[in-house]
């Protein structure tokens, strides 16, 4: 199994370009998240799914769109890049066990705007 | 939003010391969770604590749940090189959504 995998690894925009971040598992794992990193605040939440054609919003929404067309592939898009979402961004995967989801992350993408 | 916070946010200790580290927040969770992150890579689950009061051991790793469900701490013991990380703790209310800690930076000196 390869996990969860994130391409690309790294990426530079310019302010105003789109661009779709991909995340793929192949655990067969229902519930699907996407978290931004940011020096001195954590994880947070952009956007989270538990199923195929399902999706809801995180903490940090704005500025960004999912879709969940497969249970494998959970893209997360970027509808015009600011400086403000220049972050390392993290895809995981979940499985529940005993009511408790356990996450699994993908390696990440460090995105920089300019 | 539930706020978690860490501390120390950072510390720096001799191969051999103990440590402990602390999340603390004013909200109660129906579960929390550690993780270690290493540089250029995602975070690992290290362990999953329900029940207040409930103490997990892991190797040298102890994690303790508050009696609240408010707070948790990360005890380890005679720290070794390879525990450098960044660790952090996310606690959950509903069981799926899970809120992030600020993080502790460990580093182990040989």
């Amino acid at each position: 199994n390869a996990g969860v995998t994130q391409t690309p690894k790294f990426q530079v925009l310019k302010t105003g370009q789109s661009m779709t971040l991909q995340c793929a598992q192949d655990m067969n794992h229902e519930y699907m998240s996407w978290y931004r990193q940011d020096p001195g605040m954590g994880l947070r939440l952009i956007h989270y799914s538990v199923g195929a054609g399902i999706t809801d919003q995180g903490e940090v929404p704005n500025g960004y769109n999912v879709s969940r067309s497969t249970t494998e592939d959970f893209p997360l898009r970027l509808l015009s890049a600011a400086p403000s979402q220049t972050s390392v961004y993290f895809c995981a995967s979940s499985y529940r066990a005993q009511g408790i989801y356990e996450q699994y992350f993908g390696p990440g993408t460090r995105l920089t705007v300019t | 939003t539930q706020l978690l916070e860490q501390s120390p946010q950072f510390l720096s200790i001799q191969e051999g010391e103990n440590l402990t580290v602390y999340c603390n927040s004013s909200s109660v969770f129906s579960s929390l969770q550690w993780y270690r992150q290493e540089p250029g890579e995602g975070p690992v689950l290290l362990v999953t604590v329900v029940t207040g009061g409930e103490v997990k051991k892991l190797k040298r790793l102890t994690f303790q749940f508050g009696d609240a469900r408010k707070d948790s701490s990360l005890h380890i013991t005679a720290a070794q090189p390879g525990d450098t990380g960044l660790y952090l703790c996310a606690g959950s209310v509903t069981g799926n959504q899970f809120y992030f800690g600020t993080g502790t930076s460990l580093t182990v000196i040989p």
